[in-house]
């Protein structure tokens, strides 16, 4: 199956920092790839859907804000969180769609654990 | 709007014996619904899905799950469990039969005792 690779795979980071968090599509063109975030004992939750050259679409609670997704080319999509909190400590973790006719298949990233102190 | 329940976060079984991991599902939508296995320090990986056609569906590693539309379930079993079945397993609904935008049970991590 098709890679995508998430950096980092862990970070700590001091409260009020932002943090950048970049999904690679390694051997595909991604024209979508969506962000997932999961607190601990909790579900995997659906942040946002990004789109290769237009803005995200944020789910509902989601603040656009906080969480700034840039997805500038077919193979990269970055979340920066913003003036971390330590509530905003998560698993986030991506996948990627790879393009073609219909619902293709999305492939995940091994995700990153975001520590904020 | 869809959610997913998977009882047990946690379940151990001795290599060998069989593998029982249950989801339930609510959807207002006919559902497609996965299966997800985590290893540690990886991606999710699919294991496998349904998407409407046949209720039994076979999946990678031996796994397999029964779509049963009356219980609203999509359990996830495996006759004979290995050390290396050893992970988080992820059970997921979509709208879509790709599986994008998801909605996640809460996991279950499998131990498997030698």
């Amino acid at each position: 199956g098709a890679v995508v690779s998430q950096h980092p795979s862990r970070v700590i980071c001091k409260s009020g920092t932002s943090v950048k968090i970049e999904c690679r599509s390694l051997d595909f063109q991604a024209t979508t790839m969506f962000w997932y975030r999961q607190f601990p004992k909790q579900s995997l939750m659906l942040m946002a859907t990004s789109n290769e050259g237009s803005k995200a679409t944020y789910e509902q609670g989601v603040e656009k804000d906080k969480f700034l997704i840039n997805h500038a080319s077919l193979t990269l999509s970055t979340l920066t969180v913003t003036s971390a909190h330590p509530e905003d400590s998560s698993f986030y973790i991506c996948s990627a769609r790879s393009p073609g006719t219909g619902n293709t298949e999305a492939f995940f990233g091994q995700g990153t654990r975001l520590t904020v102190v | 709007a869809q959610s997913v329940t998977q009882l047990g976060s946690h379940v151990s079984v001795s290599e060998g014996a069989l593998v029982l991991l249950r989801c339930n599902y609510s959807s207002s939508v006919p559902p497609y619904l996965f299966w997800y296995v985590q290893y540690p320090n990886q991606g999710l990986q699919l294991l496998l899905k349904y998407t409407s056609a046949a209720t039994l569906v076979k999946g990678i590693n031996g796994f397999e799950a029964e779509f049963k539309k009356s219980e609203t379930s999509f359990h996830l079993t495996k006759p004979s469990a290995h050390m290396s079945d050893a992970a988080e397993y992820f059970c997921a609904v979509s709208e879509d039969n790709a599986g994008n935008m998801l909605t996640f049970g809460g996991g279950t991590r499998l131990m498997v005792k030698p």
